[in-house]
């Protein structure tokens, strides 16, 4: 059973840091890795996404890695913004018909101004 | 088309009640998918459709649950007897293959 783990569960930064967020999970056996971020009682949208066969993906102040075989993601924000605080949720799609996703628990980022 | 929408936004109902959601996906979207997320947590799955086929459930879906795509479009999911270790935001994501998923804004449900 794939198991995702995010550290750490929470975070807190002065605006301007730079930053790495960790999502490690058990199973390498995936079809991609997405990264999601969520606001307060609010729905996922999404950040990155990165393909099995893909090291990493940028988008923007985001930078998004993938080492499958060693089971681990980084999510690097750079010169982060009040704006940016948010729960980061890193998501594994499995290789079946159904492509369902297992979550970690999230890492709630706060930026203080 | 504005993405994946849910509705109700907020649900508040008793202990032994019945209640409804509903998905709209993104219209060219074959696949739809329904989570619960408690808080704290990340979301957990509860279903999946392809097109009006369900064909996949997790344990954590009990008898009280069910959910339907009558038509390959939108979906329903219905949750009888509720209890309160129902409460928890239940979200909807619609996705054309293994495309990059869409979720909608979520369902909160309260149970008192």
């Amino acid at each position: 059973k794939q198991e995702v783990t995010q550290i750490p569960a929470a975070l807190s930064v002065p605006e301007g840091e730079n930053l790495v967020l960790n999502c490690s999970f058990t199973d390498s056996a995936i079809y991609n890795l997405q990264w999601f971020r969520q606001d307060p009682g609010k729905g996922l949208t999404s950040l990155l996404l990165i393909q099995s066969s893909q090291r990493e993906q940028t988008s923007g102040r985001l930078n998004a890695s993938l080492d499958k075989s060693s089971g681990r993601s980084t999510l690097y924000i750079a010169a982060s913004q009040p704006g940016d605080s948010a729960t980061y949720l890193c998501a594994v799609r499995d290789n079946t018909n159904a492509g369902k996703s297992t979550f970690g628990d999230g890492t709630t980022l706060t930026v203080k101004p | 088309d504005t993405g994946v929408s849910q509705d109700p936004r907020h649900k508040i109902t008793k202990r032994g009640q019945n209640v409804t959601f509903r998905c709209d996906p993104i219209s060219e979207h074959n696949r739809l998918y329904w989570y619960r997320q408690t808080l704290g947590q990340g979301p957990e799955f509860l279903t999946y459709f392809q097109n009006e086929a369900q064909l996949e459930k997790s344990r954590l879906l009990s008898d009280r649950f069910s959910a339907e795509r009558p038509k390959g479009s939108f979906s329903t999911l219905e949750i009888q007897r509720t209890e309160q270790g129902d409460s928890a935001m239940y979200l909807c994501a619609s996705t054309e293959q293994f495309t990059d998923r869409y979720f909608g804004p979520g369902t909160r449900l309260t149970v008192l």
